[in-house]
């Protein structure tokens, strides 16, 4: 079975610095992968996913996430934060074969400070 | 967006009551979700569904029943509702290929208190 950890509860970084949010994963192979946003009060938003391929991977809202299988990690990035990125941070592990599930982390809330 | 609708979106209800959550979609996938969302445990599922009348069970299942018996519609009941259950509840649906887990599009969302 698949597992997902994302170390940091809270990280705080001041507008227009940049940003990292660390996941890790365990998989017996190489799994699907995913980040999601959650602004309060809201539903999850899918920011990116990984299949296959690159391993540097383009979301929207001008976030990115880097596959690497040395690590087990897809961390996810930003170059600068805008105070509107505020929101718990979500990262998912899915098998690659034959389990229709998604295995979340336990989120990393972001504050923005001016 | 995804069409994913939850109802009701906020509920109270006393212990011992039955309760049904409902999720409706209009995306047509075959893969539906329910999932439980407490502090500082992220996501849990409960139940997923992978066709109609087709359905098993998650990680913290106890307590809970679904149904579907349309594509468009994922029932979650409680069937006699304990404050342990008060949650925020969210719906997902999949359009899996059945060559393991895709993304998956979230509603709204609804926040249950139980009392």
């Amino acid at each position: 079975a698949q597992s997902v950890t994302q170390p940091d509860i809270h990280i705080t970084v001041s507008e227009g610095a940049s940003l990292e949010l660390r996941c890790n994963y365990s998989y017996g192979a190489t799994p699907y992968l995913f980040w999601y946003v959650q602004s309060p009060g809201q539903g999850l938003q899918l920011l990116l996913k990984y299949f296959s391929g690159d391993t540097l991977v383009q979301g929207i809202k001008g976030f990115e996430a880097e596959f690497k299988r040395s690590q087990s990690s897809f961390n996810l990035r930003k170059p600068s934060v805008h105070w509107s990125d505020a929101a718990e941070y979500f990262c998912a592990v899915g098998a690659r074969f034959g389990n229709e599930k998604l295995t979340f982390g336990t989120g990393t809330r972001l504050t923005i400070i001016p | 967006d995804a069409g994913i609708t939850q109802s009701p979106r906020h509920k109270v209800t006393e212990t011992g009551t039955p309760v049904t959550l409902r999720c409706h979609q209009t995306e047509n996938h075959r893969y539906m979700y329910w999932y439980r969302q407490d502090p500082g445990h992220g996501l849990r599922l409960i139940h997923y569904s992978y066709g109609v009348k087709d359905t098993d069970k998650g990680e913290v299942s106890d307590g809970y029943s679904v149904s579907r018996s349309k594509t468009e519609d994922f029932l979650l009941t409680l069937e006699s509702a304990t404050s342990s259950q008060t949650s925020v509840y969210f719906c997902a649906i999949s359009e899996s290929t059945g060559t393991g887990g895709r993304e998956q599009y979230f509603g709204p969302g609804t926040r249950l208190t139980v009392t």
